[in-house]
């Protein structure tokens, strides 16, 4: 099955500065790799998605991007601020064949922004 | 509607006990999906319904039931559980089968005594 790996556990940079959270996967039939945030009692919320047939995409302070030879993405976020304080997970898509994917979730990234 | 409910919050529940969790949403999505959480760890597949039927079910144990009554339901039973099966239980869904947002409710915090 689909092996996700993520690093690192736990990021801290000074407010303002850019954080970078790296994943790579596992199975090549892999097509989706979504990104979520989640705070401390909260559900996981996406952020940032990308599909294999895309090498990069930006959402204003948030981009992620994707080396499908290598089987790696990377989420990063520019000019932190304190709300981005949170627990960030990568994920890739499991094929089903025929039905809906399911998703394989890295282990997380603690963020912690330093004012 | 744009959001996916869940209910209960909260759960507490005897080995010997049997309940329900449910989950709706109303925006037409037609996949749905259980995950396990547990504390500091990441989301766990469960089960995928697509079109009101199981395609993925990621070797859970017997003692977790889920049915999918219509299109925008979807309950997770509960019986004969273990201390160990505590967790935030997660509940998504997503318009489509692949390549699609999964959208997540705020999820049932079972606690197994």
């Amino acid at each position: 099955g689909e092996n996700v790996e993520q690093h690192p556990s736990t990021l801290s940079v000074q407010e303002g500065d850019s954080a970078v959270i790296k994943c790579t996967y596992s199975d090549s039939a892999s097509n989706y790799f979504p990104w979520y945030k989640q705070e401390l009692g909260k559900r996981p919320q996406l952020i940032i998605d990308i599909r294999s047939n895309v090498g990069e995409k930006k959402d204003q302070r948030i981009a992620v991007t994707l080396n499908k030879t290598a089987k790696h993405f990377s989420l990063h976020i520019t000019e932190t601020q304190p709300e981005d304080s949170a627990v960030y997970f990568c994920a890739a898509s499991i094929r089903a064949g025929g039905g809906a994917d399911g998703l394989t979730f890295g282990k997380g990234t603690h963020l912690i922004i330093q004012p | 509607d744009t959001e996916v409910t869940q209910t209960p919050k909260h759960l507490v529940m005897g080995m010997t006990n049997k309940k329900s969790l449910k989950c709706e949403q109303h925006m037409g999505h037609r996949a749905m999906y259980w995950y396990k959480q547990k504390a500091k760890k990441p989301p766990e597949l469960m089960f995928v319904y697509s079109y009101e039927k199981l395609s993925i079910n990621e070797s859970v144990p017997s003692r977790f039931s889920p049915e999918c009554p219509n299109s925008s339901l979807l309950n997770l039973h509960l019986h004969a559980l273990q201390p160990e099966d505590s967790a935030l239980y997660l509940c998504a869904s997503s318009q489509g089968y692949t390549q699609e947002t999964q959208y997540f409710g705020p999820g049932t915090r079972l606690l197994v005594l």
